[in-house]
Order: C-alpha cells, then structure tokens, then sequence
C-alpha cells in the first residue's frame, strides 16, 4: 500500500540549532515522486521540492536540503540554522497513480516545528 | 493570474445543512482536485476531475459530490454537513509536467469548515 509515515509529531528547537524532518514512504510503484510542502501558521501549502525516485543526488537550496535514500525508503528534510520563520507544520507527499491517469498526493500526518527565539 | 482561489474562507454549518464550497482556477490547468485535512492524518484526497465533464472519487468521498461543467470551476458539495465534515478543504489545479510523469499542483488558499 502507498503510504507516508512522519513519525515526529512535533518539534521543538532553539534559534539557530540544525533540524532534521524525518520521512519514510511505502509504495509500489517504481516511479514515483516525493514531495515536501510548508505549511505556516496562515495555513496555505508551499511548495519546497519534488524529487523523483530516479534521481537520488541530496539537494540543498539555501538553508535546507534533503536526502533522499531509496534503500531505506526515506526522504528527510534538513534545516540549518533554524530561524522563527520556519516554524510551521510540514508534509511529505507520495504520488500515487489514479485512473484517468492523475497523480493524486499522499500526504504524511504532519510534523509541526516550533522554533524559539 | 489569480490561482487557484477558494470561497468561503470559513463558514459554520448545522448539522443537516447542505453548501456548496467554490473552487476556481485561471491558469487554465486539465486537472483538479478536492483534499480535506484533518488533525493528525495530513491531506486525503475526496474527489478530483482530469477534465471537463471528467470526475472521480478519491479516498474518503462520501457526503461530498462534485462537478466539472468548466475548466475553471470544481465546486464541491456537502448535501448533508455532518460534524465528522469539520475540516479544511483545499482545492488544488495541476498540469502535468512536460518532462516525468508528474503534475505540477497549485493549491488554494483553503476554507475552514465547521459543523456543529
């Protein structure tokens, strides 16, 4: 079965301190593509990044970067030199195949990061 | 452009009463898709539509109908709120990505929906 497992509910860090957002992901298919999104307290969804299973190459853009590792099934999510700013809620999100040949997104529960001044 | 825009913002229904949330985009994508999110469990899927006149159920689709007469509009309605509706809801517009096998998804802004 699809599925995403963020298995931190909450985190809580000190300005300034590195944080890692873990994901772990169950799928079938052997393409797919991996997803994060922020959500800040306004509430809409940002986007952060798409990866695709092919391309396993870390990415870093500013202070964050991922690591996405296919022998563990996992796609964490790295902050460095956390700022308030970044508290927010945070998915990650599978594609799964649906008829019509639409990729909807599974979403992982959430991890909520809470950075103090 | 404006996106993908979402009305209302919040509304609070009794329990029994039907509504329908708007949902419009004018990007001009294919794809459209209804998720609710709720505490604990992230965002699922309820209906989505690969075109005009194209629509299907996703993972929790009961109590909600849809309908994609344009390209622009995919309203969703609730024919009878229940509290277990309590949610946000977010409508999302997608094009499919000219290189891969994936959508490039835009989300609106959500509507906070409370049943009581």
């Amino acid at each position: 079965a699809q599925k995403v497992t963020q298995a931190q509910t909450e985190i809580s860090v000190v300005e300034k301190e590195d944080v890692t957002l873990d994901c772990v992901y169950e799928t079938r298919d052997t393409t797919y593509y991996l997803f994060w999104y922020k959500q800040p307290p306004s509430g809409e969804l940002v986007f952060l990044i798409r990866r695709n299973s092919f391309d396993e190459q870390n990415e870093i853009s500013g202070r964050y970067s991922w690591n996405f590792q296919k022998s563990t099934s996992s796609f964490n999510f790295t902050i460095t030199a956390s700022q308030v700013v970044d508290s927010a809620v945070y998915f990650c999100a599978l594609s799964d195949h649906v008829s019509g040949g639409y990729n909807k997104l599974i979403f992982g529960a959430g991890t909520r990061l809470a950075v103090h001044p | 452009n404006a996106g993908v825009t979402q009305t209302p913002k919040f509304q609070v229904l009794k329990t029994g009463q039907s509504m329908t949330l708007q949902c419009a985009q004018d990007m001009n994508h294919e794809y459209m898709s209804w998720y609710r999110q709720d505490p604990g469990m992230g965002l699922r899927l309820i209906h989505y539509s690969v075109g005009a006149g194209i629509t299907d159920q996703g993972e929790v689709p009961n109590g909600y109908n849809v309908s994609r007469s344009t390209t622009e509009d995919f309203p969703l309605r609730l024919l009878s709120a229940a509290p277990s509706q309590t949610s946000v809801y977010f409508c999302a517009s997608s094009y499919l990505l000219p290189k891969g096998n994936t959508y490039e998804q835009y989300f609106g802004p959500g509507t906070r929906l409370t049943v009581t």
